[in-house]
């Protein structure tokens, strides 16, 4: 059984800090990892996704990771910003290749100004 | 384009009702799943419709069900409902499953 560990799980960082999100899984055997955030009350926005094959994917300041040997992810975030406050979740999704996520705990990031 | 819908947005029940919940996915997009958000056991995999065809389903117990309709909506229904089941319910939305995941904003569902 696929288990998603995310560490740590709460990080509070002054504004302009870059920093790095750590996500584990227990089962290399996936199909893709996707890295989403939430706030408070509201649904899910997928920020990155990352097909088994790939090593890693940018968009603007976010950059994530991938080694599936080793069951690691990472996503790093440049010069955070207020804005970027909120529960950062990591998913994997299993081999079957269908929208049957794995979810890790989260982490929860304030930005402070 | 219009994004996920989820509706109701809020819900309270008692213990032993039932409840429907529905789900307008992005247009196209015929792969709906369906997650339950609790603050003890997060986000985890309830089913999946493909084609309204349950492709995947999670480990809950059967009373925990839904169904797909043509126009790829989709609606799930939880019976003889429990405290327990009390919890924040999304739903997502992709073309084929395998891609990028949209999710509506949820069904916040309160057993008493």
């Amino acid at each position: 059984k696929q288990e998603v560990t995310q560490i740590p799980a709460a990080l509070s960082v002054p504004e302009g800090e870059n920093l790095v999100l750590n996500c584990s899984f227990t089962d290399s055997a996936i199909y893709n990892l996707q890295w989403f955030r939430q706030d408070p009350g509201k649904g899910l926005t997928s920020l990155l996704l990352i097909q088994s094959s790939q090593r890693e994917q940018t968009s603007g300041r976010l950059n994530a990771s991938l080694d599936k040997s080793s069951g690691r992810s990472t996503l790093y975030i440049a010069a955070s910003q207020p804005g970027d406050s909120a529960t950062y979740l990591c998913a994997v999704g299993g081999n079957s290749g269908y929208s049957t996520l794995t979810f890790g705990k989260g982490t929860m990031l304030l930005v402070s100004p | 384009k219009a994004g996920v819908t989820q509706t109701p947005r809020y819900l309270i029940k008692t213990r032993g009702q039932q409840v429907t919940l529905s789900c307008s996915p992005i247009s196209g997009h015929r792969s709906v799943s369906w997650y339950q958000q609790t603050p003890g056991q997060g986000l985890q995999f309830l089913f999946e419709y493909f084609s309204e065809t349950q492709r995947n389903k999670g480990n809950f117990p059967g009373r925990f069900s839904g169904r797909q309709f043509s126009n790829s909506r989709s609606e799930m229904n939880v019976s003889t409902l429990e405290l327990g089941d009390s919890a924040l319910y999304l739903c997502a939305s992709s073309l084929q499953g395998h891609e990028k995941l949209f999710f509506g904003s949820g069904t916040q569902l309160s057993v008493l």
